[in-house]
């Protein structure tokens, strides 16, 4: 296990709704990630926080945010959802600056349904 | 162009074959470059990183080709274990924890 845990692991939602997943870093983590990887797709890098401030953000619209606590957890929130919203959303937590290894610690995801 | 691409697969081999991936990447300024694996349903996981000089690890080699912006994974004995998503990852130079993932090469190692 990597430490990082998400909820909630699968949730269903109507069009133009909003959600809130919540990612639990592993301790002495300090940043997190957020990926959205939709089916057959690899993950995509939505935005990272590091000490409570968003440093870094991929392509994605502002309806996609965010918020780091000063305990290292984090929330990812998306408002007016989507159906192409539909996808596995990863956390994944690193001592700060990525180490040349490369290895981020995912948690198992949250599964989101947009109908 | 995807930044990142590799053969999405499925790749169906017998157990005991050797299998091999490429990737390509189309960003000159990454630095880094790793394979990730990811089981069904599951997260993705570090299999390990890739340097220029090529590397090893038990049955898995990568290697990676600065000039060509290429990025190879080979899997000699394949195990019915080694059923997975292998996912091409890049990191670009400059710090930061963005790590750029192909869409994944499907592997299936069947008896």
């Amino acid at each position: 296990e990597t430490g990082v845990t998400q909820s909630p692991t699968h949730l269903i939602k109507t069009r133009g709704q909003q959600v809130t997943l919540r990612c639990s870093s592993q301790s002495g983590h300090n940043t997190v990630s957020w990926y959205q990887q939709a089916l057959g797709q690899g993950p995509q890098f939505i935005f990272q926080y590091y000490r409570e401030e968003e440093n870094g953000r991929g392509n994605f619209p502002p309806r996609f945010s965010g918020l780091q606590f000063p305990n290292y957890s984090s929330e990812l929130n998306v408002n007016a959802l989507e159906l192409d919203d539909s996808a596995l959303y990863l956390c994944a937590s690193s001592p700060g600056t990525l180490p040349n290894t490369g290895e981020l610690f995912f948690g198992e995801g949250s599964r989101l349904t947009v109908l | 162009r995807k930044e990142v691409e590799q053969d999405p697969g499925p790749f169906n081999v017998p157990e005991g074959a050797t299998v091999a991936f490429n990737c390509t990447y189309s960003n000159s300024a990454s630095q880094s470059f790793f394979w990730y694996r990811q089981d069904c349903r599951k997260e993705p996981k570090l299999l390990m990183s890739v340097y220029s000089s090529g590397n090893e690890d038990g049955r898995f080699t990568a290697q990676l080709n600065r000039a060509s912006q290429y990025i190879s994974l080979l899997i000699r004995d394949s195990k019915l274990s080694d059923s997975a998503t292998y996912l091409c990852v890049v990191r670009r130079g400059g710090g930061g924890n963005k790590l750029t993932f192909g869409t994944g090469t499907q592997l299936k190692v069947e008896l």
